[in-house]
Parts: structure tokens; C-alpha cells; sequence
């Protein structure tokens, strides 16, 4: 089963805009993390936080994350075309050295030149 | 240095028949990691191994599905009697076993496997 939820499903923006994705969970986590995907292969690590962390940058991404709410967002400011990929949010629990990782359904982010 | 690799990258097999897919993890990396992703979905755990032993299995959908690393690095995941519902990316990621829950996970390409 999936923990997360992102939001929106998909996403089409202009370069240079900025793209902010949400994801939402529904269990107590010790860290969220960020993937990205392109053409449905591998995925590139992009962005850890920590659950005792509420913002975290990364060059051009900025990551939120609220415990209250279970909610994180990932924001990529000034996009360009190669930011075009599939973003999954990915959350591990509390399981002691196991980081094995529960990813949400991802979003699709298209960025037009 | 070299990364996660998976081979084959594409497997085409019949309903019934075994396949075998392998995962070259990033050398050193003692944690070792399956995951399946469907078409239009994210990643799904399969199994964990930390070292030789598979630490978490519990991801592994029926008995069908078992994997081994005999020696630590190089790991097999093994479907039996495959059904057209097993296709899907097998994707294999890697890390270093030393940091706990924050360890970062590198993945590899993953392999297609379709079943006819």
C-alpha cells in the first residue's frame, strides 16, 4: 500500500515559473524525502527532511514539512525544461536501520521551453 | 564510480515460466533494497536485505517471489510460475546500511519485465 498522496497529479508550467508539488501521508514518519523520475526508470534522490525539520533548500528547491498536518510540499523555482520528469514524495518510519521507502503516486511535471 | 545496475534491462517471458532478475549494488553499500512499480504508480518495497540477510520481507506479495544475496553484494529476485499481473518496473536501490532511516537510497535503472 502507498503512504503518500502528492498533489496536484499532474503539473504544466512555463520556464522559469515555479512548480510547487504537495504530498500528504498518513502515518508517524522519522524523515520525507523527495524523488525524481524520468521516462518511468530510475529514481534520483533529491531532497531529505527530517521529521523534527519544518524547511529544508537545495539550491533550487525549498522542501516544507508539517508534522501536524502530515503534509510536505516541494517547491523548484525558476524551472526549466529539464526539471520535466515525474516527482514522488517517499516517507520512512520510525523502523530502526530499515529506510525502506513508501512512495506516494507521484506527479507529473511538464515544463514548456 | 559506477552506480546501481540491473540486468537484464528487458524481460519478456510467458505466463508460468521463472525468471531471474539481478542487481549490482554500489560497492561498499552493505543495505540492498527491491522495490515493483506499476505503470502510473509509485515504487513499492519489496524486500531489504543488510548484508547477507534479508532483514524485511515483508513486502513480497506470495510466495512466488523470494531473493537472495549470498555474498552480501550481488543480489537475485526470483518470481516463479510468473502471472501477467507481475509485469511491472523491478527496480533495485542501494545504500550504505550505516545511517539508519536517513541513509539516501541509490537506485538503479531498473528491469521491464513483461509477461505475456
Amino acid at each position: 500500500s502507498q503512504q503518500g498522496e502528492e498533489d496536484p497529479q499532474a503539473l504544466s508550467i512555463q520556464e522559469g515559473e515555479n512548480a510547487t508539488m504537495n504530498c500528504s501521508y498518513k502515518t508517524s514518519i522519522n524523515n520525507l524525502q523527495w524523488y525524481r523520475q524520468n521516462s518511468g526508470r530510475g529514481l534520483v534522490h533529491l531532497i531529505l527532511i527530517r521529521s523534527n525539520e519544518r524547511e529544508k533548500h537545495s539550491g533550487r528547491l525549498r522542501v516544507t514539512l508539517d508534522t501536524s498536518k502530515k503534509s510536505s510540499s516541494l517547491l523548484i523555482t525558476a524551472s526549466r525544461a529539464a526539471d520535466t520528469a515525474s516527482y514522488f514524495c517517499a516517507t520512512v518510519g520510525w523502523t530502526g536501520a530499515n529506510s525502506k521507502l513508501t512512495f506516494g503516486k507521484g506527479i507529473t511535471l511538464s515544463v514548456r521551453p | 564510480g559506477a552506480g546501481v545496475s540491473q540486468t537484464p534491462s528487458n524481460k519478456v517471458t510467458e505466463k508460468g515460466k521463472y525468471v531471474e532478475l539481478r542487481c549490482d549494488p554500489i560497492s561498499g553499500h552493505t543495505a540492498l533494497y527491491w522495490y515493483r512499480q506499476s505503470l502510473g504508480q509509485g515504487p513499492e518495497f519489496l524486500i531489504y536485505f543488510q548484508g547477507t540477510g534479508a532483514a524485511d520481507d515483508s513486502g513480497l506479495p506470495n510466495d512466488r517471489f523470494f531473493a537472495v544475496r549470498p555474498e552480501g553484494s550481488v543480489s537475485t529476485l526470483k518470481i516463479q510460475r510468473t502471472e501477467r499481473g507481475d509485469s511491472a518496473v523491478y527496480l533495485c536501490a542501494s545504500s550504505l546500511g550505516q545511517g539508519g532511516a536517513t541513509d539516501t537510497q541509490y537506485f538503479g535503472p531498473g528491469t521491464r519485465l513483461t509477461v505475456l
